[in-house]
């Protein structure tokens, strides 16, 4: 069964650091890996989707690497801001046709990026 | 504003009541999904749908049903509620079930 783990589970950081999260899989036969966003008593928002044939997609300020021979994926946010701070969940779509479709999550990492 | 719509945003439910929580997508998605979110335990899997027609059972089923009628709609159905239902509900689609997941604002529900 695959198992998602998020390092750290809390961060707290000064505006204008840059910072990386962590992700790591223990199974990686894997169709792809999905970085989401989650405020406070909301929904998630979709950040970054890696195939699991990349090795990094961009967007603005944020970078996801996959090494899916290792099972690990980063999350790069570069010049932290206030507006950052939320919780960040890792996900992965396991490969194989029964698991097609369903994501396992992590337990996410808390941000905080104090003025 | 395309998107996921869940109702209701919020519920408190005796145990023992049926509840239906509608989902609706306008994105045209053929793949849909239903998750609980519990403190502690993540977000976890609990009917999945990867076309108008077809369901199947995710990590936690039991105690709930789904139906996929057309491509739009995905309801969760609690046929009898219990307490350790009392969670957050997340309804998802996909173009496929290999893109990327869209996620609806939630359904926040306490069963009493």
């Amino acid at each position: 069964k695959q198992e998602v783990t998020q390092i750290p589970a809390a961060l707290s950081v000064p505006e204008g650091e840059n910072l990386v999260l962590n992700c790591s899989f223990t199974d990686s036969a894997i169709y792809n890996l999905q970085w989401f966003r989650q405020d406070p008593g909301k929904g998630l928002t979709s950040l970054l989707l890696i195939q699991s044939s990349q090795r990094e997609q961009t967007s603005g300020r944020l970078n996801a690497s996959l090494d899916k021979s290792s099972g690990r994926s980063t999350l790069y946010i570069a010049a932290s801001q206030p507006g950052d701070s939320a919780t960040y969940l890792c996900a992965v779509m396991d490969a194989g046709g029964t698991s097609y479709g369903k994501l396992t999550f992590g337990q996410g990492t808390i941000l905080t990026v104090h003025p | 504003i395309a998107g996921i719509t869940q109702a209701p945003t919020s519920q408190i439910l005796a145990a023992g009541r049926r509840m239906t929580l509608r989902c609706t997508q306008d994105m045209r998605h053929n793949a849909m999904y239903w998750y609980r979110q519990d403190l502690g335990l993540g977000l976890r899997l609990i009917h999945y749908s990867n076309t108008a027609g077809t369901t199947g059972k995710g990590e936690v089923p039991d105690g709930y049903s789904v139906s996929r009628a057309n491509t739009d709609d995905f309801p969760l159905t609690l046929a009898s509620a219990v307490p350790s239902q009392t969670s957050v509900y997340f309804c998802a689609s996909s173009l496929t079930g290999d893109t990327e997941a869209f996620f609806g604002q939630g359904t926040r529900l306490t069963v009493v």
